[in-house]
């Protein structure tokens, strides 16, 4: 498609439930990131991939969000066992990179509250 | 690592006047420097971007302008109209990778 389109736009768990969240990049491009962001301030950086292989990882807590991307799915960001503190928004976003240039399109977000 | 710092968080504007926001960045090997808009409830829209082989760029109503010496570069939108109200964030991005920093977003308020 020509958006990235991330599902759900709502998601509401009681702490300690796991929450799945999806994210369906453009066509065409082969690096997809996630991003967490707290009071519609800073984002912050959890994971990138290009095509299903993590690129880069360093913003994850790894012991309970994981992500994929597999071939021919919506790339997905799970966290289990949630905590208060993993309220927030979370975006998506994809790009194509051409030599050293390349544009980051998002998401409209997905709003996580944990109880 | 790369750290871009933005400034004013809020900025409030007549309508019709001229808004100007601004970002400095660290890593000299930053070259890609995008702007982003995001309005109450939706995701961020690329607005404009510069690369580091110029020095301007217009579009319509809004340009950029980068100043690679002193690493630091600024939004500005003329003739501001209620619906450029929003959050903008400034980022950079180096060539040698793939990680893009963002600024911490100004909060535009244009008044009517």
């Amino acid at each position: 498609g020509e958006e990235v389109a991330q599902t759900p736009k709502h998601l509401v768990r009681g702490e300690g439930q796991k929450a799945k969240l999806y994210c369906a990049p453009i066509k065409g491009h082969s690096y997809v990131f996630w991003y967490q962001q707290v009071l519609k301030n800073e984002f912050k950086f959890l994971i990138s991939f290009q095509n299903e292989n993590v690129f880069d990882e360093t913003g994850m807590p790894k012991e309970r969000f994981s992500a994929k991307c597999l071939p021919n799915s919506p790339c997905s960001l799970e966290i289990q066992a949630t905590k208060l503190e993993d309220s927030a928004v979370y975006f998506c976003a994809s790009g194509r990179w051409v030599g050293d240039t390349g544009e980051l399109f998002f998401g409209e977000g997905s709003r996580l509250t944990v109880l | 690592g790369e750290n871009v710092e933005q400034h004013p968080s809020t900025l409030s504007v007549q309508e019709g006047d001229s808004a100007v926001i601004k970002c400095t960045y660290s890593d000299s090997a930053s070259n890609y420097f995008p702007w982003y808009k995001q309005e109450l409830g939706k995701g961020p829209q690329l607005i404009i971007d510069i690369r580091s082989n110029v020095g301007e760029k217009k579009d319509q109503r809004i340009a950029v302008t980068l100043n690679k010496t002193a690493k630091h570069f600024s939004l500005h939108i003329t003739e501001t109209q209620p619906e450029d109200s929003a959050v903008y964030f400034c980022a950079a991005k180096a060539y040698t990778g793939n990680q893009f920093y963002f600024g911490t977003g100004t909060s535009l308020t244009v008044i009517p």
